[in-house]
């Protein structure tokens, strides 16, 4: 079982839909959830981050995270076509780990 | 808006040949960190860097990759002699003490002809 999965996608909605984003990890010692956008060939963009279970909500962005189920989400509500994008979930153990990235999401936002 | 910077943003080198790839991290910042980026996979760590010193690596950095913090700014990454295999996005990272959340750079685009 790889560490941290991801649905690839591609993933297309209309402009204005509610996007949901998912990834399943298998070590429970990851304690530090991040989701990065990163636009082709630049680099990663931190848009939310997350400590234990819970959600945190920042503008259009919740951050969800269960981990007795190892499963964590990002909800994007009001979708815009510059939220597309490539979307990585990215998880540590410690606050100054490494962190392990998830082979990421492509989003399409279509207007 | 503090941010990690990253030069050069494009990089062609030979093979064989040494290549410098130069980050300033955000300046209150004490953890750095290096990933790579093949073209269409995922971001793999290579190097986690505190106190002067490697914190952590990966099997992908072998021998021929060194890092160094020479100054009190900058944070740098150096192949010794580049494979074409070393093709890829390297980013730089950077994080404050008990806090968490990295930092990324622009990267830099390495290409091995």
């Amino acid at each position: 079982q790889k560490e941290v999965e991801q649905d690839p996608g591609p993933l297309s909605v209309p402009e204005g839909a509610i996007v949901s984003l998912n990834c399943t990890y298998s070590n429970s010692a990851f304690q530090y959830f991040m989701w990065y956008r990163q636009y082709s060939r630049k680099g990663p963009e931190l848009l939310m981050y997350t400590y234990s279970s819970g959600n945190k909500e920042d503008g259009r962005f919740t951050a969800q995270v269960d981990k007795s189920s190892k499963y964590i989400s990002l909800f994007i509500r009001d979708s815009q076509p510059s939220d597309s994008a490539t979307y990585l979930c990215a998880l540590g153990e410690t606050s100054y780990d490494k962190v392990i990235f998830g082979p990421g999401t492509s989003l399409s936002v279509i207007p | 808006e503090p941010e990690v910077t990253q030069t050069p943003s494009h990089q062609v080198t030979q093979m064989g040949q040494e290549v410098i790839l130069r980050c300033v991290p955000i300046s209150n910042h004490l953890y750095f960190y290096w990933y790579r980026q093949i073209l269409g996979q995922k971001v793999e760590f290579l190097v986690s860097f505190y106190n002067n010193e490697i914190s952590e690596k990966s099997e992908i950095f072998d021998d021929q990759f060194s890092v160094e913090r020479p100054d009190g700014s900058n944070f740098t990454l150096k192949i010794r002699s580049t494979k074409l295999e070393d093709s890829a996005m390297y980013f730089c990272a950077s994080t404050g003490t008990g806090v968490g959340e990295q930092y990324f750079g622009p990267g830099t685009r390495l290409t091995v002809t």
